[in-house]
């Protein structure tokens, strides 16, 4: 089955204690890309990647990072926590660009105390 | 950030009612496209509309892609429950790069039965 993982579904953690939230498509997808969904804001991009070892900063990349050292995997890491990084995170992936269908995973909620 | 203006951001509908909404954004978008996001799960993609004018179909859905390049819309005809969710528009434009994909704010739809 097509399918984009995210892990974990559900995560509370204290500030400043670094985490990592794995993303994670069977699909050979070349495009991936990190979200956060904020009530009231929709979706602002975080981090894309077109491809193995491509990255690039989205609308609101600070406080992430993110690396693509395989096609399949592409982890959003928080080095330092804070409590305005608690959100909903979704990874997705299509093909190539944006102009190709996308699939989203099913969300990481993220509470950071 | 570049986001679209979406609005109504929640409906209250009855069941068999039509329900409409819209995306604006003060620049051009060369692609448009609709998802729907369930309770507890990523956007799923429903439409997508990539030529001024174009309207196109999705069984009870009807979206629209805007002549100005500017603005869609969505219609979801004779609602049922499971229609109940958030809704949101998306945008890609050129002059952004084929990478970034812009999204509304999101109109949540509750269907009394």
């Amino acid at each position: 089955e097509a399918q984009v993982t995210q892990n974990p579904r559900y995560l509370i953690t204290v500030t400043g204690k670094k985490l990592t939230v794995t993303c994670s498509q069977n699909m050979n997808h070349e495009y991936m890309s990190w979200y956060r969904q904020d009530p009231g804001l929709g979706l602002r991009q975080i981090y894309y990647s077109m491809n193995v070892e491509v990255t690039d900063k989205g609308d609101v990349p600070e406080g992430y990072k993110v690396s693509r050292k395989e096609k399949r995997n592409f982890p959003l890491i928080l080095e330092s926590p804070s409590p305005n990084q608690t959100s909903l995170y979704f990874c997705a992936s299509s093909y190539r660009t944006w102009d190709t269908e996308a699939f989203f995973g099913q969300g990481t909620r993220l509470t950071v105390v | 950030g570049q986001q679209l203006n979406q609005s109504p951001q929640s409906m209250f509908i009855q069941e068999g009612e039509d329900v409409s909404m819209n995306c604006t954004s003060s620049s051009i978008f060369n692609t448009w496209l609709w998802y729907k996001q369930d309770p507890g799960e990523g956007p799923v993609l429903l439409i997508a509309l990539y030529k001024a004018g174009e309207l196109t179909s999705n069984g009870r859905l009807t979206a629209q892609f805007g002549i100005t390049r500017k603005d869609s819309f969505l219609n979801i005809s004779a609602s049922i429950p499971s229609d109940v969710g958030i809704y949101f528009c998306a945008g890609q434009s050129k002059s952004q790069g084929a990478q970034k994909l812009v999204f509304g704010q999101g109109t949540r739809l509750t269907i009394n039965p």
